[in-house]
């Protein structure tokens, strides 16, 4: 059974950056044709697509977050992060993590963590 | 980017009901459109890929359609349990861009 969970400082300072993980089970985040991918949404607001990170090490961002955005991947502990730097109250959203394959949607995510940004 | 559009923004209906909810794209995007449905406090669910794909476990009442750039998601006869909001994704360049979501209430 495939699971997603993230984790991570829930409150971040303005300017500092944004920091989270997301821990697969169930299957190998090096399994080929999956994009694991970060997603937020504001309170109150549609989703907004961040990026994915693919095995083999080719990652995409949204071009809005792109200077300030990076996704990893750590295969020995089947996990994959997000770092948003130089962060401000317009970043605080709840961040999910999920798996897509290929082009055919997210099947899986995680269950979503709320980042409140604060000076 | 490409820029997606839901109508409705938000729409009440009665179970037992039709609904019909429509994403437009700003440009073509064959056929890379998918469906998924949040419930407040929770994750999206993937409910259709690839316009018409039924996800595996989603109930044969959602059905999704179109081509091109104008799509739709149809619930053939809504149950109390499908009062959620919905947001369409197109998967076809990156950025996989989202509707803006349609609210599904009780009438």
């Amino acid at each position: 059974q495939v699971q997603l969970q993230e984790s991570g400082p829930r409150l971040v300072k303005t300017s500092q950056t944004l920091s989270l993980t997301c821990t697969v089970s169930g299957v190998s985040i090096s399994s080929g044709g999956y994009y694991w991918t970060w997603i937020r949404q504001h309170p109150g607001k549609g989703l907004e697509w961040i990026g994915y990170t693919l095995h083999g090490g080719s990652n995409y961002y949204t071009p809005s977050l792109r200077s300030r955005v990076s996704v990893s991947v750590d295969t020995s502990k089947n996990q994959f992060s997000l770092q948003l730097r130089s962060v401000s109250v317009a970043d605080t959203a709840v961040y999910y993590c999920a798996r897509a394959y290929d082009t055919m949607g997210a099947d899986y995510w995680g269950q979503g963590t709320l980042v409140i940004i604060s000076s | 980017d490409i820029q997606m559009t839901q109508s409705p923004s938000s729409l009440s209906a009665s179970v037992g009901d039709r609904v019909t909810i429509t994403c437009r794209a700003s440009r073509t995007i064959s056929d890379y459109l998918n469906w998924y449905q949040q419930k407040p406090g929770k994750a999206p669910k993937l409910l259709i890929y690839r316009t018409s794909s039924l996800q595996s476990g989603v109930p044969s009442r959602f059905s999704g359609s179109g081509s091109g750039a104008q799509f739709t998601l149809t619930i053939s006869s809504l149950q109390a349990e499908d009062f959620a909001t919905y947001h369409c994704q197109q998967s076809y360049m990156t950025p996989h861009t989202f509707g803006q979501g349609t609210r599904l209430d009780i009438k």
